[in-house]
């Protein structure tokens, strides 16, 4: 059974890095994409990126230029880091798995919840 | 890019269908069969319900079926139960290999 679990942070100042980490179990990192997505309280879901374990990514436009995701295959694990974060970026980060030709998201992790705030 | 555009609510009694629409563009809904839909009941992670427009995976009631139309795409619950109600989402592969969901529904059963 494939396991997601997101860690990290759960509180970041505005103006700073947004760092999350993903730890697969039950199946390799190195056969599907990994994505991470977003839901801000209350309101509904936003894709953030993917990554392939080969190190290619893609991100949503409106978030490309503070995004990185990246791949640690020794540890089957993905993270997510996300620079100079305001208010709007409080949300539960969940992290979930794709498979590479259906594009949906299969399997999710259980959502880490990250306020941002001084 | 935009979100995919779906009603805020929609509400039936148990044993009525009910529909969900969820509209976008020529550049997302409109030129992939990569339509998926999730179900989100309150606190929860969201769980896959249908792939590809219209493939359910293994576990998802029959009650669940999708179709898709030009740029609409849509999800039937059919013998609508009181455990079906939940956030919905529908999420669409677009033509710059990026995803895009869709606002959600909520559906509530009387």
């Amino acid at each position: 059974q494939v396991q997601l679990q997101e860690s990290g942070p759960g509180l970041v100042k505005p103006s700073e890095t947004l760092s999350l980490t993903c730890t697969v179990s039950g199946d390799s990192i190195s056969s599907y994409y990994w994505s991470w997505i977003r839901q801000p309280p209350g309101k509904g879901l936003e894709w953030v990126g993917y990554l392939y374990y080969t190190g290619n990514t893609n991100y949503n436009p409106s978030l490309k230029s503070r995004v990185t995701i990246s791949v640690d295959t020794s540890k089957n694990q993905f993270s997510l880091n996300l620079s100079s974060v305001t208010a709007a970026d409080t949300a539960v980060y969940y992290c979930a798995r794709q498979q590479l030709l259906r594009r949906d998201f299969d399997y999710w992790g259980q959502g880490a919840l990250v306020t941002v705030s001084s | 890019q935009s979100a995919l555009t779906q009603p805020p609510s929609v509400s039936g009694s148990p044993g009525q269908s009910v529909t969900i629409s969820c509209t976008g563009i020529s550049s997302d809904v409109g030129s992939y069969n990569r339509v998926s839909w999730y179900q989100q009941p309150p606190g929860t992670a969201p769980k896959l319900m249908i792939y590809e427009v219209s493939n359910r995976p293994s576990g998802v009631p029959d009650r669940f079926s999708g179709s898709k139309s030009g740029n609409t795409a849509s999800l039937t619950i059919s013998g609508l139960q009181a455990e079906d109600e939940a956030d919905y989402y529908c999420s669409s592969y677009t033509s710059i290999s990026t995803y895009v969901f869709g606002t959600g529904t909520k559906v509530t059963v009387l």
